[in-house]
């Protein structure tokens, strides 16, 4: 079957401006997860889906982030007033519950000039 | 809250060795831990998943351990080869919380 996807695969903008990243997840899988990784780093937990419901957003940096899963499926992470150091890859994954591997979408690359 | 850390950062082999990622954690009180690989400029491939009351998981060439009393994982790869050449990130999936990876590579 389908793995994760991640639309778009890259996206430019420039600061200030607003973008929306969209996750589909495996089909069935109830939890999915947002991480951004930068150069050299590992992924940054963001925030965890459970079903429709945010179960963990503590990662998101500040109020500028938000991201929603409406029907308990596809994912938009959305960030308003990009700045720079928003510039990452944004990785998205899904599992079958919480207890179960994570599967890794190819990530979109977010370039903020 | 929990910290991985992975070491080292990066490892030059010749192909045919035998190698050991290392992975440390610093909750014990862990659900799971994972191991992926990275591709330069991709995303992340699941190797191999260990449940908190699992020791170790094998498939191929590669075997995972896990020791939660010592807040310790490893990865070990059998006969390396080129293509076993990436970085290889452990995470504790339970925490979302993952290691700077180990960046391989194996030689000819």
């Amino acid at each position: 079957g389908a793995g994760v996807s991640q639309t778009p695969s890259n996206k430019v903008t420039e600061k200030g401006k607003y973008v929306e990243l969209r996750c589909d997840p495996i089909s069935g899988h109830t939890a999915l997860y947002w991480y951004r990784q930068s150069l050299g780093q590992g992924p940054e937990f963001l925030i965890y889906f459970q079903g429709t419901g945010a179960a963990d957003d503590s990662g998101l940096p500040n109020d500028r982030f938000f991201a929603v899963r409406p029907e308990g499926s596809v994912s938009t992470l959305k960030i308003q007033r990009t700045e720079r150091g928003d510039s990452a890859v944004y990785l998205c994954a899904s599992s079958l519950d919480p207890s179960h591997e994570q599967f890794f979408g190819p990530g979109t690359r977010l370039t903020v000039l | 809250k929990q910290e991985v850390t992975q070491i080292p950062a990066a490892l030059s082999v010749p192909e045919g060795e035998n190698l050991v990622l290392n992975c440390s954690f610093t909750d014990s009180a862990i659900y799971n831990l994972q191991w992926f690989r990275q591709d330069p400029g991709k995303g992340l491939t699941s190797l191999l998943l260990i449940q908190s009351s699992q020791r170790e998981q094998t498939s191929g060439r590669l075997n995972a351990s896990l020791d939660k009393s010592s807040g310790r994982s490893t990865l070990y790869i059998a006969a390396s080869q080129p293509g076993d050449s990436a970085t290889y990130l452990c995470a504790v999936t339970s925490d979302m919380r993952f290691g700077a990876g180990t960046r391989l590579t194996v030689k000819p």
